[in-house]
């Protein structure tokens, strides 16, 4: 069973739109966060993260937020642009599991002009 | 050259073929990984190496062998795959071993292709 959940396969946002990705983890004991973004042909870059004793962190466009009782994360993106068109993975990671980080199956973001 | 690299891009190999993926890492790190992404999954640790040593192994079958001769170079070695092993090779490296906030950096993976 998979503990860290990205439910939505794919996500159309319009450009200059904010764009919500959404992650679900089952783990209490994980306590950090992590989004890696990936291009085709290309390998996971970090992106953001979050450790559990925040709810929001953010840098420049990019805003991940924890909520720590509903198991639940995003990822919010404002504005899109077109170069934010890419695979979004959220990974997770636990002190009990080594710090291993543990992923999501990605969502893939398009942004339309 | 900067960054994770991996060799080669892309591999096509029969099920009787031995064959190995290279993965060298120029940022001075001491931890290094081999994922397996298939289709539409979540990425899947397959093995750690911290300073050399391997350090996790998350049941892999034995027909992937890998090998950390330095801390620069991780190596996967094939042997008799199946099909299903067909996916998207990823090597990483990190500063360390020991914790999530330490950042994994990825190289651009190989596509292997087992008929």
């Amino acid at each position: 069973d998979q503990q860290v959940k990205q439910n939505s396969p794919s996500l159309s946002v319009q450009e200059g739109r904010i764009s919500i990705l959404n992650c679900d983890y089952t783990n209490s004991m994980f306590d950090y966060f992590l989004w890696y973004k990936k291009y085709p042909a290309e390998g996971p870059t970090f992106l953001i993260s979050i450790s559990s004793i925040k709810d929001k962190n953010e840098d420049g466009r990019f805003t991940v937020f924890l909520n720590k009782s509903a198991k639940h994360l995003s990822l919010h993106i404002v504005p899109s642009q077109p170069g934010d068109s890419a695979v979004y993975f959220c990974a997770a990671s636990a002190e009990d599991s080594n710090y291993q980080l543990i992923w999501g199956a990605g969502t893939k973001l398009i942004i339309k002009p | 050259e900067t960054g994770v690299t991996q060799t080669p891009r892309h591999l096509v190999m029969g099920m009787t073929n031995k064959k190995s993926l290279k993965c060298e890492q120029h940022l001075g790190h001491n931890a290094m990984y081999w994922y397996k992404q298939s289709a539409k999954k979540p990425l899947e640790l397959m093995f750690v190496y911290s300073l050399e040593e391997r350090v996790e192994n998350n049941s892999v079958p034995s027909r992937f062998s890998p090998e950390c001769p330095n801390s620069s170079h991780l190596f996967l070695h094939l042997h008799t795959l199946q099909p299903e092993d067909s996916a998207l090779y990823l090597c990483a490296s990190s500063h360390s071993s020991g914790g999530g906030e330490d950042t994994q950096y990825f190289g651009p993976g190989t596509r292997l292709t087992v008929l």
